[in-house]
């Protein structure tokens, strides 16, 4: 069974622009989880989605977004990209509404410059 | 509110050593604790968890025993391998979902044959 796939793997982008990450989840997973994990600030929560909702969200600034498809995929938007949002962003699926165990992503690892 | 510390790394062993990484947790309510794994160049692992005071979790030789009273759940291992070398990351979950999860710094483990 396939995990959790994330796309790109990295990717390297101007300060400025704004860039979109996808994430598929596990086959059945109806929740997606997006985490930042930047450099010395550990794993932050980002945003959660189920059924297509948003459900929660961290505290990060509006000009990050996202949305779920009907497929339970993902996406997360980041625009106005500044140094420091250059992180890791994992994400992270689990097999119904809040389920407590999510099964993580290899990650996409975002560089601005 | 909800936080989670854990020892500083890097932490540099020999094979067959003894491992233990303390982390200790501040919470409201009663949390989930858990021990999450980062293997180079992939996502996060759930390692081992617990659910309550006195649970003891493990896996792969990996043991966390929950103790309430001094608020702590440290991760050891009894003879630790190369294999082992990865970041090493303690969570904790108050309520249900992937996005309650409060995670530490991380500890980066090198085992050295």
């Amino acid at each position: 069974e396939a995990g959790v796939t994330q796309s790109p793997t990295h990717l390297i982008k101007t300060r400025g622009q704004q860039v979109t990450l996808r994430c598929s989840p596990i086959s059945g997973h109806t929740s997606v989880y997006w985490y930042q994990q930047a450099l010395g600030l550990g794993l932050q929560f980002l945003l959660w989605y189920d059924e297509g909702e948003e459900r929660n969200r961290g505290n990060f600034p509006p000009r990050f977004s996202g949305r779920q498809f009907p497929n339970y995929s993902s996406e997360l938007n980041v625009n106005a990209l500044e140094l420091e949002d250059s992180a890791l962003y994992l994400c992270a699926s689990s097999l119904y509404l809040g389920g407590t165990e999510a099964f993580f992503g290899q990650g996409t690892r975002l560089t601005v410059v | 509110g909800n936080s989670v510390t854990q020892m500083e790394g890097p932490v540099t062993l020999s094979e067959e050593a003894f491992l233990t990484i303390n982390c200790t947790y501040t919470a409201t309510g009663y949390p989930s604790l858990f021990w999450y794994v980062q293997y180079p160049g992939e996502g996060l692992q759930l390692l081992l968890k617990a659910t309550k005071a006195d649970d003891k979790g493990s896996n792969k030789g990996f043991e966390a025993t929950y103790r309430k009273e001094t608020t702590s759940f440290h991760l050891e291992k009894g003879s630790v391998q190369v294999s082992d070398s990865a970041v090493y990351f303690c969570a904790l979950s108050v309520g249900q979902g992937a996005q309650k999860l409060v995670f530490g710094q991380g500890t980066r483990l090198t085992i050295n044959p």
